[in-house]
């Protein structure tokens, strides 16, 4: 059974550094082909994607976000930690985590997170 | 820079009608075009993959097409539980991933 699982803060002050980690279970991250993804969702809008890191540790980033972004895996304790600086109320939203099995499901994510709302405020 | 528009915004139709949600990409970035369907609260779902290729469990009356860069997500005929949200995902391999701005479809 796949599971995913985001942790993290639920209220970050304006300007400090939002660190999210991704819990998974049921695959490896040493598999090829497999990768793990954040994705976020503000209120009311459309999803966003962020970062993914594939089983090699390459990594892509939303090139509008890289600035801000840093992500990295550890397959030994089965997680991925999403860092991004700098926050504002625009990161305000809910920050999914979710898994590609690479070539057999076109890269898409096919086991999501429940996800974890993040607000933004002093 | 990927970037997805679909059509249209809202699509309103009755139960047992059926749903034809559009998803157009600004160039040829491939095939590996999905498409999710979100209900409130919750994560999306993976509906399709590859344009055209149905994900485990997903029931016959979605499909996926393609033509050139224009990706078609249709629903042959609307169960209760079909109206939501619907996303397309791109993926490339050099840029990464983009999401669609979405779909809702609402009950007539």
């Amino acid at each position: 059974q796949i599971t995913l699982r985001e942790s993290g803060p639920t209220l970050v002050k304006p300007t400090q550094t939002l660190t999210l980690t991704c819990t998974f279970s049921g695959f490896s991250l040493t598999t090829s082909g497999v990768g793990v993804g954040w994705i976020r969702q503000p209120p009311g809008k459309a999803l966003e994607w962020l970062a993914l890191i594939y089983w090699d540790d390459d990594k892509r980033f939303n090139s509008s976000l890289e600035s801000r972004l840093t992500i990295t895996k550890d397959t030994a304790k089965n997680q991925v930690v999403l860092t991004m600086t700098d926050v504002d109320s625009v990161d305000t939203g809910t920050y999914f985590c979710a898994r590609t099995a690479g070539r057999g499901t076109g890269w898409a994510f096919d086991f999501w997170g429940q996800g974890t709302l993040v607000t933004v405020s002093s | 820079e990927i970037v997805l528009t679909q059509s249209p915004g809202t699509l309103s139709l009755s139960p047992g009608e059926r749903a034809t949600l559009s998803c157009r990409a600004s160039q040829n970035f491939g095939s590996h075009v999905a498409w999710y369907q979100q209900e409130p609260g919750q994560a999306p779902r993976l509906l399709i993959y590859d344009a055209s290729n149905r994900a485990s469990g997903i029931p016959a009356r979605f499909s996926g097409s393609v033509s050139g860069t224009d990706f078609t997500l249709t629903i042959s005929s609307l169960e209760p539980e079909d109206f939501a949200l619907y996303y397309c995902l791109q993926r490339s391999n050099w840029e990464g991933y983009a999401f669609g701005q979405g779909t809702k479809l609402e009950i007539k």
